[in-house]
């Protein structure tokens, strides 16, 4: 299996906080995504990153930011979570863009 | 608009049967991958097929690319409860000059003993 985490697992927060989610990856890929999966809707793509410092917007990025500062690490972060953004977040992670992704277990975030 | 259709949505079959499930769409993909969810995890890679009319086997698992590259099957033969879960296909295409890679919707199969 491919060496993904993701941390917290779990997590329930207030409207109005602010929420940060990791990702980590011990393959040394170039490419880590992040997507948020809810009933009716599948699996849509947040943001994602093809290298250190190097970011871009997916389909659903309004009200999320992230950041790569080392290669195995990737950050999400909801600047002020809102109940919208309750769902179950997920980190994927490719060698070769939008190729063959490999994702981590996940992260179910409620937001009250 | 769904570029990528699954279906069936849901399955429930009973140990033993054969079963097929569809990914089809208007669009021509570069490649297509299939992934099984199981409950509270990830998707899991299972095979990704590249040339129209391409099929892939893995055990008891056939896929198979249209000759258009437009749809994608997975049959699977003599279920077992351990195929219990929510197959995902994926395709890559180009799309308004960048390439994207898009998810079907799912479908979830439930295989009772």
């Amino acid at each position: 299996d491919a060496g993904i985490t993701q941390s917290p697992r779990h997590k329930v927060t207030e409207t109005g906080t602010p929420v940060t989610l990791r990702c980590h990856q011990t393959e040394n890929h170039r490419y880590m995504y992040w997507y948020r999966q809810d009933p009716g809707h599948g699996l849509r793509l947040i943001h994602y990153s093809y290298g250190v410092k190097d970011t871009d917007k997916g389909e659903v990025s309004d009200g999320y930011s992230v950041s790569r500062s080392k290669t195995e690490d990737f950050l999400l972060t909801l600047e002020s979570a809102t109940s919208s953004q309750t769902s179950v977040y997920f980190c994927a992670i490719s060698e070769s863009y939008n190729y063959e992704q490999y994702f981590g277990p996940g992260t179910r975030l409620t937001v009250t | 608009t769904q570029l990528l259709e699954q279906s069936p949505q849901f399955l429930s079959i009973q140990e033993g049967e054969n079963l097929t499930v569809y990914c089809n769409s208007s669009s021509v993909f570069s490649s297509l991958q299939w992934y099984r969810q199981e409950p509270g995890e990830g998707p899991v890679l299972l095979v990704t097929v590249v040339t129209g009319g391409e099929v892939k086997k893995l055990k008891r698992l056939t896929f198979q690319f249209g000759d258009a590259r437009k749809d994608s099957s997975l049959h699977i033969t003599a279920a077992q409860t351990g195929d219990t879960g929510l197959y995902l296909c994926a395709g890559r295409l180009l799309q308004g000059g960048s390439e994207k890679l898009v998810f079907g919707k799912g479908t979830k199969l439930t295989v009772n003993p």
